[in-house]
């Protein structure tokens, strides 16, 4: 069965400094998806990045990146250069091929302090 | 705003109440998902649907929540005889094929 696993509930971090966000997971599939999410207070999931399972470089998307060890099973998000802004959860999910649910952690809040 | 929509954005209800949430997808979006997220917890799958036909069912969706979504377009998903238990987020998401979701702002639901 998918399962992802955050470990951080909480994170607290210096502006403009990076950090990293903790995301593992466990399938059995070979082939899936992982994405990262982020949900201010207003609610929304704003989706951030995508690595498939086959892409072989690591995502990266702006000042989002995703650190992919395929055979520690992990996929972390890093941020760099820390905003104000970024100050929200943030979920990592996967999805299995041929499966349409995304399957969430349990998510890591992070505040940014000026 | 070409994202997707929810209405209403909050809803209170008392216990025992129907509701009924609407979700506006992208427009192109052929897959649409309803997620539930209780509060300090990911979001949950409840289900979907490509185009007009509801395709996959969470075992969460009990028998007092239907979703349609009668032309392929708009969705609803209504809540009868509201519990407390109900009280959460519901989340709509939208999807080009198997592509990435993309999120509305979601219904909070509060049953007193």
């Amino acid at each position: 069965a998918q399962k992802i696993t955050q470990t951080q509930p909480g994170m607290f971090v210096q502006e403009k400094e990076a950090v990293t966000l903790d995301c593992t997971y466990d399938t059995s599939d070979q082939s899936y998806g992982l994405f990262w999410y982020k949900q201010p207070s207003s609610g929304e999931m704003i989706f951030l990045i995508y690595q498939g399972s086959y892409d072989e470089q690591n995502a990266t998307e702006g000042r989002y990146s995703l650190n992919f060890q395929k055979a520690r099973k992990s996929a972390n998000l890093v941020i760099s250069a820390s905003q104000l802004g970024d100050s929200a959860m943030y979920f990592c999910a996967m999805r299995e091929e041929g499966a349409q649910k995304l399957v969430f952690g349990q998510g890591t809040r992070l505040t940014i302090n000026p | 705003d070409t994202g997707v929509s929810q209405d209403p954005r909050h809803k209170i209800t008392k216990r025992g109440q129907n509701v009924t949430f609407r979700c506006d997808p992208i427009s192109e979006h052929n897959r649409l998902y309803w997620y539930r997220q209780t509060l300090g917890q990911g979001p949950e799958f409840l289900t979907y649907f490509q185009n007009e036909a509801q395709l996959e069912k969470s075992r969460l969706l009990s028998d007092r929540f239907s979703a349609e979504r009668p032309k392929g377009s708009f969705s609803t998903l209504e809540i009868q005889r509201t519990e407390q238990g109900d009280s959460a987020m519901y989340l709509c998401a939208s999807s080009l094929g198997p592509g990435v979701a993309f999120f509305g702002q979601g219904t909070r639901l509060t049953v007193v």
